[in-house]
């Protein structure tokens, strides 16, 4: 039964730069939630995506945009990428209805 | 205020002792709490969720639910130096996506 996955493990980005991060859901989920998870501190949410729309997002600029795909997978874009962007980027899959989360390995981004 | 505190660490308990973590949450219409562990350099796991008062049980831990008093623990039995990890409390929210709203964790060191 594959988890969920996350790509890539690592990246390098400079100021100003755009980055796109890659999430696939366990197998038989639905729904993809971004998380950013700053160094010391939890998760926070981006926002979810859900047949193919954002369902709903969190408090984080429209810099943070994402898609999500029709074999649920989902991309998370970053723009003009400030230093405070440096985070571990985590993906959530759950089925519709249920509101157990499942966690990827992650994405450490770190801007310079 | 926060939405969701949690003790502050870190916590440091003798191996097959009992750990006690705990949990407030602010949003009264919280429906479902989790609990995850989460390893240094790693992704959260889960370990337990709750939804309803009162304890629910999964081998050495458990969880108990207090809903009147917003507050949620977590409760390691015999613990071992394999639990020396963060732990994070999070509790869904209202909205249609139930997204996870999390504490900033508790670092348990099970000494041996």
């Amino acid at each position: 039964d594959a988890g969920v996955t996350q790509s890539p493990t690592h990246l390098i980005k400079t100021r100003g730069q755009q980055v796109t991060l890659r999430c696939s859901p366990k197998s038989g989920h639905d729904t993809v939630s971004w998380y950013q998870q700053a160094l010391g501190q939890g998760p926070q949410f981006i926002f979810q995506y859900y047949e193919e729309e954002e369902r709903q997002r969190g408090n984080f600029p429209d810099r943070f945009s994402g898609h999500q795909f029709p074999n649920y997978s989902s991309e998370l874009n970053v723009n003009a990428l400030l230093l405070g962007d440096s985070a571990l980027y985590l993906c959530a899959s759950s089925s519709q209805g249920v509101e157990t989360q499942y966690f990827g390995p992650g994405t450490r981004l770190l801007v310079l | 205020q926060k939405e969701v505190e949690q003790n502050s660490g870190p916590l440091s308990v003798p191996e097959g002792a009992i750990a006690s973590l705990n949990c407030t949450y602010s949003d009264r219409g919280s429906q479902s709490f989790f609990w995850y562990r989460q390893y240094s350099g790693k992704s959260p796991e889960l370990i337990m969720f709750i939804y309803s008062n009162g304890d629910k049980e999964d081998g050495r831990f458990t969880a108990q639910l207090n809903k009147a008093s917003q507050y949620v623990s977590l409760l390691i039995r015999d613990s071992q130096p394999s639990d020396s990890a963060t732990y994070l409390c999070a509790v869904t929210g209202s909205g249609s996506a139930r997204q996870l709203t999390f504490g900033s964790g508790t670092q348990l060191t099970v000494l041996p």
